[in-house]
């Protein structure tokens, strides 16, 4: 079946640098969607990308899909320790699936 | 509206024990699922709605049983709990289904369940 990898794992970076993680699928995606869990809460749905290459800004995150849509990227300018937390990808698999990545936790210290 | 709301929010059940994992939504969503978060595995799907009356398996079925008698709720049922249910549960709702174009996943705050 579909498989969505993530990575790193995990990521502990200090307040002010960068931070990405990739998200790659085994299959071509029609669109892919990226979401954010707080510890301790629930995932909250953060955007979705349709077209191939494309690229999405929310203030300081940068979305972007690959071209042959089967990857996708999410990187972080000056992090801040409100960006805590775990962030997964997901993706529509088969019939009415939605699979998740593995998912990338993010700490963040001053 | 209150969203997609769960409960409990906390359960511990001995083994063999049965229960019910309640979900409800306000938003008059179609599709609604139910997933698993253990450490390092991410959310794994175990059963969706497509709408009232349909139901199907996902990843992590086995264990667990659904039914969708209304568009609102979408309860879990543990039929006889093992320790490798331990786990957070999340039940989510979304206007569309995953296939059908643009759309959000809301969840639900999450059931924290341990069993013993």
């Amino acid at each position: 079946g579909q498989q969505v990898m993530q990575i790193p794992q995990y990521q502990h970076v200090q307040e002010g640098e960068d931070f990405t993680t990739y998200c790659n699928s085994s299959t071509t995606l029609s669109n892919i969607q990226w979401y954010k869990q707080r510890p301790g809460g629930h995932p909250v749905f953060l955007i979705q990308l349709v077209k191939s290459g494309e690229v999405k800004k929310q203030k300081r995150l940068t979305f972007q899909f690959g071209e042959a849509k089967k990857n996708s990227s999410l990187h972080i300018t000056a992090t801040q320790t409100t960006d805590v937390g775990t962030y997964f990808c997901a993706g529509p698999g088969t019939a009415s699936k939605l699979t998740f990545g593995t998912g990338t936790r993010l700490q963040v210290t001053l | 509206n209150a969203g997609v709301t769960q409960t409990p929010k906390f359960q511990v059940l001995k083994t063999g024990q049965s229960m019910t994992l309640q979900c409800a939504q306000d938003m008059n969503h179609e599709y609604m699922s139910w997933y698993r978060q253990d450490p390092g595995m991410g959310l794994r799907l175990i059963h969706y709605s497509v709408g009232a009356g349909i139901t199907d398996q996902g990843e992590v079925p086995n264990g667990y049983n659904v039914s969708r008698s209304t568009t609102e709720d979408f309860p879990l049922r543990l039929l006889s709990a093992a320790p490798s249910q331990t786990s957070v549960y999340f039940c989510a709702s979304s206007y569309r289904t995953p296939q059908r174009g643009s759309y959000e996943q809301y969840f639900g705050p999450g059931t924290r369940l341990t069993v013993t």
